[in-house]
């Protein structure tokens, strides 16, 4: 079963705008990442937020926590074409530290 | 530096065919994975090698097998293929050795199984 759920499945905006993801989940986490997936490829790691965390910056990403709702945001600034992709939230839970469990993604779609 | 490079990228087998996909990483990582991605599903832990010698089950290991080679080689191998088995299956690697918590992953590229 997956620990993360994105929402919404799919956003897309103009180039220029602010994109909001959220992700929850639903048992005690040690910390949550990000990743993102071009078409056709790989993930790739963006961000990580440990439980003790609130709020990480990195570049035009911001993402926050709330352990209490246990729900996590991913928010692109200024947006891109070449952010248009998609976008996984990822956690470890507290009794399997070894695995990280996936959420499905959100799709997103940056227009020029 | 090539990072986590895996084979085939693409493959069609028959039902009842097997196959191994090879992997190989080149960042001295300890632990291993082998996921697979289905439209909707988002990424299913096979199995994982959290060090070299060992490998556990994940969220899906029926059907398959794995080979933790050595420590850059991490195999897996589809004795019977099925159409069930049709998916998208990356292969990936982390530093940790005793937990994950924290360490990041990095990705292959993806193998793109059909099983007609």
């Amino acid at each position: 079963s997956q620990q993360g759920e994105e929402d919404p499945q799919a956003l897309s905006i103009q180039e220029g705008e602010n994109a909001t993801m959220n992700c929850s989940y639903k048992t005690s986490i040690n910390n949550l990442q990000w990743y993102r997936q071009n078409s056709g490829r790989g993930l790739v790691h963006l961000i990580l937020i440990r439980s003790n965390e609130r709020e990480k910056h990195s570049g035009r990403l911001r993402v926050t926590l709330d352990t209490s709702k246990k729900s996590s945001s991913l928010l692109i600034t200024a947006s891109r074409a070449a952010d248009t992709a998609s976008y996984f939230c990822a956690t470890d839970s507290l009794s399997s530290a070894r695995q990280l469990t996936f959420g499905s993604g959100t799709q997103l779609t940056v227009l020029p | 530096n090539a990072g986590v490079t895996q084979t085939p990228k693409f493959q069609v087998l028959k039902t009842g065919q097997s196959m191994t996909l090879q992997c190989a990483q080149d960042m001295n990582h300890n632990s291993m994975y082998w996921y697979r991605q289905d439209p909707g599903m988002g990424l299913r832990l096979i199995y994982y090698s959290a060090s070299e010698g060992t490998t556990d089950k994940g969220e899906v290991p029926n059907g398959y097998n794995v080979s933790r080679l050595n420590k850059r080689e991490f195999s897996l191998r589809l004795e019977s293929a099925a159409p069930s088995q049709t998916s998208v299956y990356f292969c990936a690697s982390s530093y940790s050795r005793v937990g994950g918590s924290g360490n990041t992953i990095y990705f292959g590229e993806g193998s793109w199984l059909t099983v007609v």
